[in-house]
């Protein structure tokens, strides 16, 4: 049962240009949504965060949008950097404080120079 | 601040073996949480502390699987014994603990785990 999907594996973008990497979950319980970034070798590090109650939060090339009605939602970087390239975890929480996360199982990204 | 220890960072073991994995927090953090990701997969909680206080443990096997806090600080997680399936890595987080906000979970750098 797999309550948090990212259905796409892998994304190629050039540098400079924008990625798109989506997510869907089917638990409408879920009320704070996250994600993670993570390096080969290395645990996941936190990027961005949004609650349910926001259609959109942005920190500096990182934006997150959520659409409720659809259990959708998705992370734009813009402009895409070598560096950026890693795999990135869509993750949802049922609520704030101190709730173990949800895992959909990743999409790799690679930002091609 | 240091961030999450985890050791060891590899380990490799025969199905029916014995393992163990330990974790030390950030200072200060009350929360500590143990996932297990398997290949291709994105982690899956195993177990939550609160403290030295279990708050979920519903996804642990605990036919084999054991995890403790005895001091509210450091904790291990246990395999005994192991089989093929248990092959992945097994991250450890930590978060504060502050009424109210989300409280960020900093994970460790993980144990992978193989078993032949």
């Amino acid at each position: 049962d797999q309550q948090v999907k990212q259905n796409s594996p892998s994304l190629s973008v050039q540098e400079g240009r924008i990625s798109i990497l989506n997510c869907d979950y089917t638990n409408s319980m879920f009320d704070y949504f996250l994600w993670y970034k993570k390096y080969p070798a290395e645990g996941p590090t936190f990027l961005i965060s949004i609650s349910s109650i926001k259609d959109k939060n942005e920190d500096g090339r990182f934006t997150v949008f959520l659409n409720k009605s659809a259990k959708h939602l998705s992370l734009h970087i813009v402009p895409s950097q070598p560096g950026d390239s890693a795999v990135y975890f869509c993750a949802a929480s049922l609520n704030s404080g101190n709730t173990p996360l949800v895992f959909g199982k990743g999409t790799r990204l690679s930002v091609i120079a | 601040e240091a961030g999450v220890a985890q050791s060891p960072r590899y380990k490799i073991i025969e199905k029916r073996q014995s393992v163990a994995f330990w974790c030390n927090p950030i200072s200060g953090h009350a929360t500590l949480y143990w996932y297990q990701q398997i290949l291709g997969q994105g982690p899956k909680l195993l177990i939550q502390f609160q403290n030295n206080g279990v708050v979920d443990d519903s996804q642990l096997p605990k036919d084999r699987f054991s995890a403790e806090r005895l001091k509210g600080v450091d904790s291990t997680l246990k395999i005994q014994p192991a089989k093929l399936e248990d092959s992945a890595v097994y991250l450890c987080a930590s978060s504060a603990t502050s009424g109210g906000a989300y409280n960020e979970q900093f994970f460790g750098p993980g144990t992978r785990l193989t078993v032949l």
